[in-house]
Formats: C-alpha cells, structure tokens, sequence
C-alpha cells in the first residue's frame, strides 16, 4: 500500500528556510515513471501545485515560487524534499506531499496527510 | 496559467439529491480533468481522472462528465458520507491549477 509522510517544523521565522521531507512507503521513488509532488494549501483557501520531482531527477517547479524553490530527492531512504527559502507570511500553509502518476503533466493518486507550516516572527 | 472556476462555492443539499458541481476552464484542456473530494482536516482523495474516469473504490454515485472548458461532477443520491469539499483540477500544461472548492453541506 502506498503511504505518504510530510515531516518538518511547524514554524518558520519570516526570511529563513522551509525545509519538509516526505517519506514514502510501499513504492520505490526511484522507478515507476511517477512524479514525487509538493502541493500546499492556503488556510480557508484552494490548492497550489508547488513543484515534482520525476524518479529520473528531473524537477519541475511552479514559475511563481521557481527563484525560492529546490525539491530534491533521497533514493537510499525513499524520500523526497522541499527547500523554500526566504519565507513570507504567505508561505503559511498546509504543505502536502503527493505521487502524481506516470504522465509527465498529471494528476495525484496518493497524499500524505499534509503538515501546517506557519510563517511567523 | 489555466484559471478553474467552480460553481457554487458552497452548496447546501439534503440526504438524496442529486448534487451537480461544475468547473470551467480559462481555456480548452481537452479531458484533462481530476476531481477530488476533501473532508476537514484530511487530504484530498482522487474520484474521478480524465473528466470521467471513476478511480477504483469510488461509488458509481459518482460521475463526470464535460469536455474543452465545461465540467460537471454529478452525485446521483447524496449520502451523510459525502457532506465535504470538492475541487477539479487542470492537467493539460504545467503549472496544473485547481479550481476554488465547492463545499457541499446539509441544508
């Protein structure tokens, strides 16, 4: 069964670094044509697709957080991750991590069940 | 980017009608349409790829339908279990982009 585990600070100081893992479980990352998603939601508000990291290492970010954005990727642990750097107050959200499936624009079959982040001094 | 509308952003329904939400697309995306239904505190679950494709495990209740820029997600009977919030979502070109919600609460 595939499971997804988002795991970091609950609380970022306005200008430092984001950085959120996602565990997956019951897949490899590393085969199956997937593509390892970030996406976060504003409090009361709709989604935003942050970026994917394809299981080549391929990455693709959305264009309004590109300059801030790294997603990278940890084979031997199974994990993926998102560097956000220089935080705002509109970077708080609900960051969920999710596996898009094998289709190079896509869609996400499985999540993990979100983490808050709040960006606060 | 590709703006997805949703109508009615909330919706207030009854055990056993027949719920009707529509998304429209700034653009034409062909079929590349998800829906999901999100409950509170919870992550969102796929129901429906490809504008009507039902997932596995998603009660017939559910369909999709609509092609280019118009949508619609039809629950047939609405069940307690299906009182939540519903998006679409675009995957014709990157960034894909979701649609605001609708929130289907008891009248």
């Amino acid at each position: 069964q595939v499971q997804l585990q988002e795991s970091g600070p609950g609380l970022v100081r306005p200008s430092q670094t984001l950085s959120l893992t996602c565990t997956v479980s019951g897949v490899s990352i590393s085969s199956g044509g997937y593509y390892w998603s970030w996406i976060r939601q504003h409090p009361g508000r709709g989604l935003e697709w942050i970026g994917y990291i394809h299981d080549s290492g391929s990455t693709h970010y959305n264009p309004s957080l590109k300059s801030r954005l790294t997603i990278s990727q940890d084979t031997p642990n199974n994990q993926f991750s998102l560097k956000l750097i220089s935080v705002i107050a509109a970077d708080t959200a609900v960051y969920y991590c999710a596996r898009g499936r094998s289709k190079v624009v896509t869609h996400f079959d499985y999540w993990g069940q979100g983490t808050q982040v709040a960006v606060s001094s | 980017d590709i703006q997805m509308t949703q109508s009615p952003s909330t919706l207030s329904a009854s055990v056993g009608d027949r719920v009707i939400i529509t998304c429209r697309a700034s653009q034409s995306i062909s079929t590349w349409l998800a829906w999901y239904q999100q409950k509170p505190g919870k992550a969102p679950k796929l129901l429906i790829s490809e504008a009507s494709t039902l997932e596995s495990g998603v009660p017939s209740r559910f369909s999709g339908s609509g092609s280019g820029t118009e949508f619609t997600l039809t629950i047939s009977s609405l069940l307690p279990d299906d009182f939540a919030t519903y998006f679409c979502q675009h995957y014709n070109n990157y960034p894909v982009t979701f649609g605001g919600g609708t929130k289907v609460d008891l009248k």
